[in-house]
């Protein structure tokens, strides 16, 4: 399965401000998405990021807030935009292969204050 | 609406004995089928993959599906304390890519 690292890891971030987050996998791969987790709760798909057109986003969410790029095989960023508390949460992005299985990368923890 | 259904738990089992969950889904023309383990603090991890009628077995592990009950589940024989975490059921759906997700149920192995 492919490795899959996030940065940053965690952020405290204030209020109508935006963060990047980053993720990296260590191989080619077609199908890359971006989550969210809230504390226990399960996994609510954000967007699918498609290399090289435009990310495919879930009802409730927009580009606007979260704008997503995915400039090759390997990387792709979500944005967080104009922050509010109620964006606090886990965003995990994930890989699927050929089967469909879907492997995660360890997450982001923001924090929004 | 697809969706996948999970009782959300606690389910406690003592050390030792079978771990039992399960899942059911409404899609009818699902065609994959997952279990993911996650661990508090940590991101989701693909323990077992199904795909076709029957037992699947790996290690301790064995999912179970039955597409004409529309259901899934997870057995986990010689349960361990390190086992105590969330379970996820995933599915993917017929048409699109995706995998829909139940809400997960929280098993507490105890010593």
């Amino acid at each position: 399965s492919a490795v899959i690292s996030q940065k940053p890891s965690r952020d405290i971030c204030q209020r109508g401000t935006s963060l990047t987050i980053q993720c990296q996998v260590d191989s080619q791969v077609t199908m890359m998405f971006w989550y969210r987790q809230q504390p226990g709760q399960s996994l609510t798909l954000i967007a699918t990021a498609n290399q090289g057109s435009e990310a495919t986003y879930e009802s409730g969410f927009v580009i606007d807030k979260f704008p997503i790029s995915r400039p090759n095989l390997t990387f792709s960023t979500l944005t967080v935009s104009n922050m509010s508390p109620e964006d606090s949460s886990i965003y995990l992005c994930s890989v699927a292969d050929s089967s469909y299985e879907q492997y995660f990368g360890p997450g982001t923890r923001l924090t929004v204050t | 609406q697809k969706e996948v259904e999970q009782n959300s738990g606690p389910l406690s089992v003592p050390e030792g004995a079978i771990a039992s969950l399960n899942c059911t889904y409404s899609d009818r023309g699902s065609q994959s089928f997952f279990w993911y383990r996650q661990y508090s603090g940590k991101s989701p991890e693909l323990i077992m993959s199904i795909y076709s009628n029957g037992d699947k077995e790996d290690g301790r592990f064995t999912a179970q599906l039955n597409k004409a009950s529309q259901y899934v589940s997870l057995l986990i024989r010689d349960s361990q304390p390190s086992d105590s975490a969330t379970y996820l059921c995933a599915v993917k759906g017929s048409g699109n890519y995706q995998l829909i997700w139940g809400a997960g149920t929280k098993l507490i192995i105890k010593p």
